[in-house]
């Protein structure tokens, strides 16, 4: 079964746009960590935030984690096309990951 | 630097047969974990190996084994295939106890007739 849930399940923008998709688990971690696919494809890491930290960011990408609340937020900046695809949120334990449902983001040129 | 590599790319099975998906992580790492996604869903834990043993299992029947070689490499095999088997299968590759991100492959595309 899944750890937890995202949201919101689909999310359509227009190029330039800020995109936030939020994740929400239910035990303990060691890190999470944010991934995106492409269509059919492999799992491409974006960011890991370990569970001692708040807030991180990379490039476009900003992510929070609230322990005491098991939420995570990741915000893309600027959208761009080529953003288009699913993002997955995944607990880690033991390097043990247990991902989220999932946000298909949809970017508009 | 090669990264995760997985064969073959796609496959098509029966019910009942058996199948086995191959995997080689990236250069350096030295764990191999194999993961189910159905479509619409997101990856599920099936299990990890670490110096060829099975250290962690994800809620997959008996009919999901593995094995890991001692050059890293890691096999899946699934006995007795059902419908519900069809799914993309992905591996991912760390260094053990290395709390870093896991490298994945483009993963094995499994469909069952």
């Amino acid at each position: 079964s899944q750890q937890g849930e995202e949201d919101p399940q689909a999310l359509s923008i227009q190029e330039g746009e800020n995109a936030t998709m939020n994740c929400s688990y239910k035990t303990s971690i060691n890190n999470l960590q944010w991934y995106r696919q492409n269509s059919g494809r492999g799992l491409v890491h974006l960011i890991l935030i370990r569970s001692n930290e708040r807030e991180k960011h990379s490039g476009r990408l900003r992510v929070t984690l609230d322990t005491s609340k098991k939420s995570s937020s990741l915000l893309i900046t600027a959208s761009r096309a080529a953003d288009t695809a699913s993002y997955f949120c995944a607990t880690s334990l033991a390097d043990k990951l247990i991902f989220g449902t999932g946000t298909r983001l949809q970017v508009f040129p | 630097d090669a990264g995760v590599t997985q064969s073959p790319t796609h496959l098509i099975k029966t019910r009942g047969q058996q199948v086995t998906l191959r995997c080689s992580p990236k250069s350096g790492h030295d764990t191999v974990s194999w993961y189910q996604q159905a479509l619409g869903q997101g990856p599920q834990f099936i299990f990890q190996y670490y110096e060829e043993e099975e250290r962690q299992r994800g809620n997959f029947p008996d009919r999901f084994s593995g094995h890991q070689f001692p050059n890293y490499s890691s096999e899946l095999n699934v006995n007795a295939l059902l419908l519900g088997d069809s799914a993309l299968y992905l591996c991912a590759s760390i260094v053990w106890g290395g709390n870093q991100p896991q490298h994945f492959g483009d993963g094995t595309r499994l469909s069952i007739l």
